[in-house]
């Protein structure tokens, strides 16, 4: 069974602090990263993809992946009230043929406090 | 940005009949829509892929005569929900990949059933 994990939460940081999510997979020939943010009652949004071993920064958003250690994590910098949410952990696992498709993590909630 | 758009937003059935759900890539062509449901704080179930101009691949589980996917162009496809009963409310999402896999979602429907 192909997973992604995630820690549940609820994390809790104050305004102003770094919030770091973090995820694992378990299928070591994945090659696409994606984190998502829920906001409750919505649709996930696109905040990032990574697809290089490294860091990459998006604004106050920066993704980190480790394949060799399988995983993956997102810190947000400055956080605030407005980036409390569930975030979601994506892996692009290849299910057989060209297929593909996105398997999710069940998503960290992450509480910013004023 | 890339857009996704679905309709309706919110839709009330009664048991047994059937609801058609339309998602459509405003700004893209999606070779690929993918078709999701998710239950009251849980994460996003994959329900189906969807390909243009071919058969939908469901996920194990997922009852294809039940969910009627269709993906007629590269920029609409259509989840109907046969017969409905009422553990079927939940909240249906799809999303459209874009490009190197990346995946956009759509704002979701509600469905309830009663």
């Amino acid at each position: 069974q192909k997973e992604v994990e995630q820690n549940s939460g609820p994390l809790s940081v104050p305004e102003g602090a770094i919030a770091s999510l973090n995820c694992t997979y378990s299928d070591r020939g994945s090659q696409s990263f994606f984190w998502y943010r829920q906001y409750s009652g919505k649709s996930p949004e696109l905040i990032m993809f990574i697809y290089s071993n490294g860091d990459k920064e998006d604004g106050r958003f920066t993704a980190q992946l480790n394949k060799a250690s399988q995983y993956v994590s997102l810190l947000i910098r400055d956080s605030q009230p407005s980036d409390s949410a569930t975030y979601l952990c994506a892996v692009n696992m290849n299910s057989g043929g060209s297929n593909y498709k996105l398997t999710f993590g069940k998503g960290t909630l992450l509480t910013v406090n004023p | 940005g890339a857009v996704v758009s679905q309709h309706p937003s919110r839709v009330i059935c009664k048991s047994g009949t059937s609801v058609k759900i339309e998602c459509r890539s405003l700004d893209f062509q999606a070779t690929t829509m993918f078709w999701y449901r998710q239950f009251p704080k849980q994460s996003l179930m994959l329900m189906a892929t969807s390909n243009e101009g071919s058969k939908a691949t469901y996920e194990q589980g997922v009852e294809k005569d039940k969910f009627l996917i269709n993906h007629a162009s590269l920029t609409l496809s259509t989840l109907t929900v046969t017969s409905a009963h009422p553990e079927d409310s939940s909240f249906y999402i799809c999303s459209a990949d874009r490009e190197d896999y990346e995946q956009y979602f759509g704002p979701g429907t509600r469905l309830t059933v009663t």
